[in-house]
């Protein structure tokens, strides 16, 4: 149990679009979610913290407006990387509490972007 | 963001051998993970720590929780060469409104030598 599902797996995209990834728990009712980039060689970095039905917590020097989060249900999150560029290309991991009691962040597999 | 300093960054080892590598931090964290990340995939899970002093096992891997709460270690013995990969030391404390946010450390690449 406790499977995190994401999509795509990868895309690559025109510089100027959007894109958007799903975070999916399969098997689970995820109270929050979280968003990680992790550059090549690099670790990860998490980007923003969402709560079913409420607005996402952003970390420090990630741009909300370009990065937009929405995380409908209890288990789906999305996040919508809006006009990408170049340096946006990264990849992307979600995870997931299974609840508020739990300590475990299941991961997903990552979603490669990469921005021509 | 914060990230937790790891050593060594990398480790070119002969299958068979033990490694050890460790993790640092300047804040307290309330529990220690480590995680084992494959090329193009998500991290997983290797072992949770959840108490200061607290040494755990997993088959091969040894880990344990610093006294201060600033620092782990993880031990992994008679290496093969499946164990090949980046590992991730991860600081856990909980969120206000419920949950818990994970700072990761600068991760230590594994390579296995037959």
């Amino acid at each position: 149990g406790a499977v995190v599902s994401q999509h795509p797996s990868w895309v690559i995209c025109k510089s100027g679009t959007s894109v958007k990834i799903e975070c999916r728990s399969l098997d689970f009712q995820a109270t929050t979610m979280f968003w990680y980039r992790q550059f090549p060689k690099q670790s990860l970095m998490l980007m923003a913290t969402s709560n079913e039905g409420s607005k996402a917590t952003y970390e420090q020097g990630v741009e909300k407006d370009k990065f937009l989060i929405n995380h409908a249900s209890l288990t789906l999150s999305t996040l919508t990387v809006t006009s990408a560029h170049p340096e946006d290309s990264s990849f992307y991991i979600c995870s997931a509490n299974r609840d508020y009691t739990y300590n475990e962040q299941f991961f997903g597999p990552g979603t490669r972007l990469t921005v021509l | 963001g914060q990230q937790l300093n790891q050593s060594p960054q990398s480790m070119f080892i002969q299958e068979g051998e033990d490694v050890s590598m460790n993790c640092t931090s300047s804040s307290i964290f309330n529990t220690w993970l480590w995680y084992k990340q494959d090329p193009g995939e998500g991290p997983v899970l290797l072992i949770a720590l959840y108490k200061a002093g607290e040494l755990t096992s997993n088959g091969r891997l040894t880990a344990q929780f610093g006294i201060t709460r600033k620092d782990s270690f993880l031990n992994i013995s008679a290496s093969i060469p499946s164990d090949v990969g980046i590992y991730f030391c991860a600081g856990q404390f909980r969120l206000t409104g419920g949950g818990n946010k994970l700072t990761f450390g600068t991760g230590t690449q594994l390579k296995v030598e037959l």
